[in-house]
């Protein structure tokens, strides 16, 4: 079955420190990933996509991940958090079509002065 | 401005009051869906909609109805809500059913509280 695992449930670094946000997913065809951000009462905004070619996907806020087919990860990353930063992350794969799109549990970010 | 606009945002109602969401786009977008969002569990897709008069079951579909019978309106429907649809809902939208270059757009949300 389709699945998509975010291991960490919530995370605090501190500002101007290095993140790393984890995702495992289980996907039977080849997958075309993606990473949101949600911040308090509002809606999801696409952070970056992967489809294919170079693995190391870069995105807006300075965010980049990296796609990893041995491992199953597509890992978030920013060298340099931000308080503004502070936000819950969804991992989600799908498929070509768009149907059954699946997101997983979500990270929450905090981020100390 | 390109958006995906929910109605209500908020709601409190009771079991067994059929109650619609509605969720309109204004970027002529083919693609149209539906998700709940609960705590530890991420969204999970109700429906969705490929185009117009064209729409399919996501991951937890009981308990929903959808239409689309026109490209803007992608109405969620209730028939008869139980407390266990207490949820984050998010409708969203993408210019087409294949993944391309265009995002999915989400809307703001509607927390619905079915008491």
């Amino acid at each position: 079955a389709q699945s998509v695992t975010q291991p960490d449930i919530h995370i605090t670094v501190s500002e101007g420190a290095s993140l790393e946000l984890r995702c495992n997913y289980s996907y039977g065809a080849t997958p075309y990933l993606f990473w949101y951000v949600q911040s308090p009462g509002q809606g999801l905004q696409l952070l970056l996509k992967y489809f294919s070619g170079d693995t190391l996907v870069q995105g807006i806020k300075g965010f980049e991940a990296e796609f990893k087919r041995s491992q199953s990860s597509f890992n978030l990353r920013k060298p340099s958090v931000h308080w503004s930063d502070a936000a819950e992350y969804f991992c989600a794969v799908g498929p070509y079509n768009f149907n059954k799109f699946y997101f997983g549990s979500g990270t929450k970010l905090n981020v100390k002065p | 401005e390109a958006q995906v606009t929910q109605n209500p945002r908020y709601l409190i109602t009771v079991t067994g009051k059929k109650l619609t969401v509605t969720c309109s786009q204004n970027m002529n977008h083919e693609y149209m869906s539906w998700y709940r969002q609960d705590p530890g569990l991420g969204l999970r897709q109700i429906y969705y909609s490929m185009n117009v008069e064209v729409t399919d079951k996501g991951d937890v579909p009981e308990g929903y109805k959808v239409s689309r019978k026109e490209k803007r309106n992608f109405p969620l429907i209730l028939e008869s809500p139980s407390p266990n649809q207490t949820s984050l809902y998010f409708c969203a939208s993408s210019l087409t059913g294949q993944i391309s270059n265009q995002p999915q757009h989400f809307g703001d949300g509607t927390r619905l509280s079915i008491l």
